[in-house]
């Protein structure tokens, strides 16, 4: 079946360094992919998706490219902000096995900016 | 636009009851899903309704069942609660059911089981 492989965190990151999030995934097909990120006492904001490969998804400030060829999907942040801490989901929707096209989540990376 | 509403937000339980959680989507939206997310197991699927009907269920037991209304709004059922039941369970709706279409979260009800 389908499954996301993300790095372990926490991730602790000086205000404007660059982030880099790993996110690889396992599926046939061609599902859509996700980044979701939840700040404490919250549910999932949708970050941004892409739906093809080659496709880059972007939104904050946020980037990450579908790669079909290596299947991943890491999330970058040219200059991170403390408000930007909070934990980030990868996820992947769909493909041939896609068992209805439910989300299937990673762990989860959690990410702490310090000033 | 409203975003998806879950009620109540906190419930605390004992071992045997039974609970109701409640979710309205987006308006418009007509698929709803359910996930529970705990510290130990992460963010799992129970399942999917679309116009009434459940499209998809994940690994939990029959204790667990949903529903979904003729306005798409949906309840999620656990009887019998165990310990191991405490978790946050999210509620998630998008337009359709489509790959593509991206699933938007309610900030969940948070259940504790005593």
């Amino acid at each position: 079946g389908n499954s996301v492989t993300q790095m372990e965190g926490p991730v602790t990151l000086s205000e404007e360094a660059f982030l880099t999030i790993n996110c690889t995934y396992t599926a046939t097909g061609y599902p859509s992919l996700f980044w979701y990120v939840q700040y404490p006492g919250e549910g999932l904001q949708l970050l941004l998706k892409a739906t093809k490969a080659d496709d880059k998804g972007s939104n904050k400030g946020f980037e990450a490219t579908y790669r079909k060829e290596t299947t991943s999907f890491h999330l970058e942040k040219g200059s991170v902000q403390v408000s930007d801490s909070a934990v980030y989901f990868c996820a992947l929707q769909g493909g041939v096995t896609g068992g209805g096209n439910k989300l299937t989540f990673g762990t989860g990376t959690q990410l702490k900016v310090e000033l | 636009k409203a975003g998806v509403t879950q009620t109540p937000r906190y419930l605390i339980k004992t071992r045997g009851q039974q609970v109701t959680l409640s979710c309205s989507p987006i308006s418009g939206h007509r698929s709803v899903s359910w996930y529970q997310q705990t510290p130990g197991q992460g963010l799992q699927f129970l399942f999917e309704y679309f116009s009434e009907t459940q499209r998809n269920k994940g690994n939990f037991p029959g204790r667990f069942s949903g529903r979904q209304f003729s306005n798409s709004r949906s309840e999620m059922n656990v009887s019998t609660l165990e310990l191991g039941d405490s978790a946050l369970y999210l509620c998630a709706s998008r337009q359709g059911i489509g790959d593509n279409q991206p699933q938007h979260f309610g900030d969940g009800t948070r259940l504790s089981i005593l």
